[in-house]
């Protein structure tokens, strides 16, 4: 079973534009809500997180909006770059523990 | 963020062999995790490796295939065993950072079987 579902699987955007993808859970034990962005070659890396205490967090063009009740968050990009394309994972864990991972969304932001 | 170093980065291995990673961390870290990402998926979870103890592994993968060592606080190995061209994939040590949770991953082993 699939702990966290992720959409869409890939997405274009104009340079300039906002860019979302949205994950759903089910196991509401999940305490913390991270999103990793892989380039190609690369390990994934540390994008932004949130924990179920607060509906939104922004980091500069990233913001991080969830909704406890419908156990779904999603990523937002804001002003989307070219150097934003990459593949993004969403995830969820409970106490540190195990880390669940989304399928992934490809983003190519279009110059 | 925590440094997380892996080698060998890629290697071409023949089937029926076997290929060790080695993972080193710049800090203690308690949690560390192997994962397995094949090509344009996911992560998946192999096994979580704690120094002082037996890894504990997920469904679908055993001892015997990936066989993990975790001699201290720094530093584990994970050994892929008798190689086919299905383990073809990128595998990715990673480890929790204390109080704040972030799990954070070394670059990762680009593994092709021949």
């Amino acid at each position: 079973q699939q702990q966290v579902k992720q959409s869409p699987q890939s997405l274009i955007v104009q340079k300039g534009g906002i860019s979302i993808i949205n994950c759903a859970y089910e196991n509401t034990a999940f305490d913390y809500f991270p999103w990793y962005q892989q380039f190609p070659g690369k390990g994934p890396a540390l994008l932004i997180a949130i924990r179920p205490d607060v509906s939104e967090k922004k980091e500069g063009r990233f913001t991080i909006s969830f909704n406890k009740s419908a156990k779904q968050f999603s990523l937002h990009i804001m002003d989307s770059q070219p150097g934003d394309s990459a593949t993004y994972f969403c995830a969820a864990s409970g106490n540190f523990n195990k880390f669940y991972f989304g399928s992934g969304t490809k983003l190519n932001v279009k110059p | 963020s925590a440094v997380i170093s892996q080698k060998p980065s890629r290697d071409i291995c023949q089937r029926g062999t076997s290929l060790t990673i080695q993972c080193q961390v710049d800090s203690q870290v308690t949690m560390m995790f192997w994962y397995r990402q094949q090509p344009g998926q996911s992560l998946t979870l192999i096994a979580t490796a704690n120094q002082g103890s037996e890894a504990t592994y997920e469904s679908g993968f055993v001892i015997d295939k990936f066989p993990i060592s975790r001699p201290n606080l720094t530093f584990s190995t994970l050994t892929v065993s008798n190689m086919s061209p299905e383990d073809s994939s990128i595998y990715l040590c990673s480890v929790v950072r204390a109080h704040t949770g972030e799990l954070f991953f070394g670059e990762g082993s680009r593994l092709t079987v021949l």
